[in-house]
């Protein structure tokens, strides 16, 4: 079968390698996925987001790939650098009105 | 321009009162949805208003309860708090309805004793 990423309550990265940080959803009906970023003391923020007709985004130093076969998300951030570590949430919306959000992964970056 | 803006930002009450938190969306966005944010259940959906009507509405009790005025600004209103209300309130505004485009506020530290 094919291999995914297990999703890990914390990741520590070296200052300027990649990092990938991988997310099970529950919904088979979900069409939207979204990954927010939240530093201590502040709401999520708008990282990047995908729809279910495509399977890859890319964006500024985030790339976001979707899997519907296997329901799994991953978000991966190249060159990563101090400002990056914070708690990283995928979230899933299948009526447009809620998301569903995962229970998140904590990304510690390594100077 | 302004982001979304909750107030106060900390609050402590004591179990069996009631809170009121506040959320100001975005210039120009109509929908208005609250989340809780608590360690142990992470991140979950309240309601969502759009033009002053509570279109969606999560699995929390009765006590939960909000309301959106005609200027989009948003309350939300928790009755006989209890410990485990204790938690991250946050508000996130979108220019239409739906989850498309959210804007989170900083949220509203509840600290219930």
């Amino acid at each position: 079968g094919e291999s995914v990423g297990l999703h890990l309550p914390t990741l520590s990265v070296q200052e300027g390698d990649n990092s990938i940080i991988n997310c099970a959803y529950s919904n088979s009906a979900s069409d939207y996925f979204i990954w927010y970023k939240q530093e201590s003391g502040k709401g999520p923020q708008f990282i990047i987001d995908i729809r279910s007709n495509m399977d890859k985004r890319q964006g500024q130093r985030v790339t976001v790939l979707l899997n519907k076969t296997v329901k799994h998300l991953s978000l991966q951030i190249a060159a990563t650098q101090p400002g990056d570590s914070a708690v990283y949430f995928c979230a899933e919306c299948a009526n447009d009105y809620k998301l569903s959000f995962g229970a998140g992964t904590t990304v510690t970056v390594r100077a | 321009k302004a982001g979304v803006t909750q107030t106060p930002r900390y609050l402590i009450k004591t179990r069996g009162q009631q809170v009121t938190l506040s959320c100001s969306p975005i210039s120009g966005h109509r929908s208005v949805s609250w989340y809780q944010q608590t360690p142990g259940q992470g991140l979950q959906f309240l309601f969502e208003y759009f033009s002053e009507t509570q279109r969606n509405k999560g699995n929390f009790p009765g006590r939960f309860s909000g309301r959106q005025f005609s200027n989009s600004r948003s309350e939300m209103n928790v009755s006989t708090l209890e410990l485990g209300d204790s938690a991250l309130y946050l508000c996130a505004s979108s220019l239409v309805s739906g989850a498309e485009g959210y804007t989170f506020g900083s949220g509203t530290r509840l600290t219930v004793v």
